[in-house]
């Protein structure tokens, strides 16, 4: 297995632009993270899903920010529109089960000028 | 709320074992204790996890107190890629409670030559 993927990698964008961020879980994982990584606030859980329905979104930091997950395979974390403050990584996890085993995707780092 | 304690940085030398502490005093009785690493660049990783007796993998070694409010993951003998951050988090049995899997600040282990 690929292992969770996750694109772009890098993406450099001016404010106002939107984002989108795009995750493939490992195949047969039911359960997907979306988490923020900055210095000054470490890892931060943003949203999660089980069995493809948002379960808690309380992370997410306003509305600006929205994640669906149209099937197993497939999820994407959008900002619009995105602002300075919202250069991050963004970590995508997934898990076959809700208490199991988190895998992280190689994470997208997002630069807003 | 990360609900586990740990502290915020560790030295060690290569070739040295290595002790990484963390407190999860509030941990209910299904409740698995997992340990993830992050190096430099890269999305966490998975090292290990236990319920109550000790664990053992080629990476590491986990030992879990008797009252199960703290952990201590062992590194035998810590080598320069050990150098990470490395967090200890909850995470509930498959049949548990579904909360949200939080990581703290962990501990960033620094490994000297």
């Amino acid at each position: 297995d690929a292992g969770v993927i996750q694109s772009p990698r890098h993406e450099v964008t001016e404010m106002g632009q939107e984002v989108t961020l795009r995750c493939k879980p490992i195949s047969g994982h039911n359960s997907l993270f979306w988490y923020r990584q900055t210095m000054m606030r470490g890892l931060e859980l943003l949203i999660y899903f089980n069995n493809n329905v948002p379960i808690d979104d309380s992370g997410m930091p306003e509305d600006r920010f929205s994640a669906k997950m149209p099937n197993a395979s497939f999820s994407t974390l959008k900002i619009q529109p995105s602002e300075p403050r919202d250069s991050a990584v963004y970590f995508c996890a997934s898990s076959a089960q809700q208490g199991g085993e988190l895998f992280f995707g190689e994470g997208s780092r997002l630069t807003v000028l | 709320d990360a609900k586990t304690t740990q502290p915020n940085s560790m030295e060690s030398n290569e070739e040295e074992p290595v002790h990484l502490p963390c407190n999860h005093s509030t941990i209910s009785g299904t409740d698995y204790i997992h340990w993830y690493r992050q190096l430099p660049s890269q999305g966490p990783e998975y090292v290990i996890h236990g319920l109550t007796s000790n664990v053992n993998n080629r990476m590491a070694s986990l030992a879990i107190a008797e009252d199960r409010k703290s952990s201590t993951l062992i590194l035998h003998r810590a080598t320069l890629r050990d150098a990470a951050v490395y967090y200890c988090i909850r995470r509930p049995s498959a049949s548990g409670g579904s909360y949200i899997p939080t990581f703290g600040r962990g501990t960033s282990l620094i490994v000297h030559p």
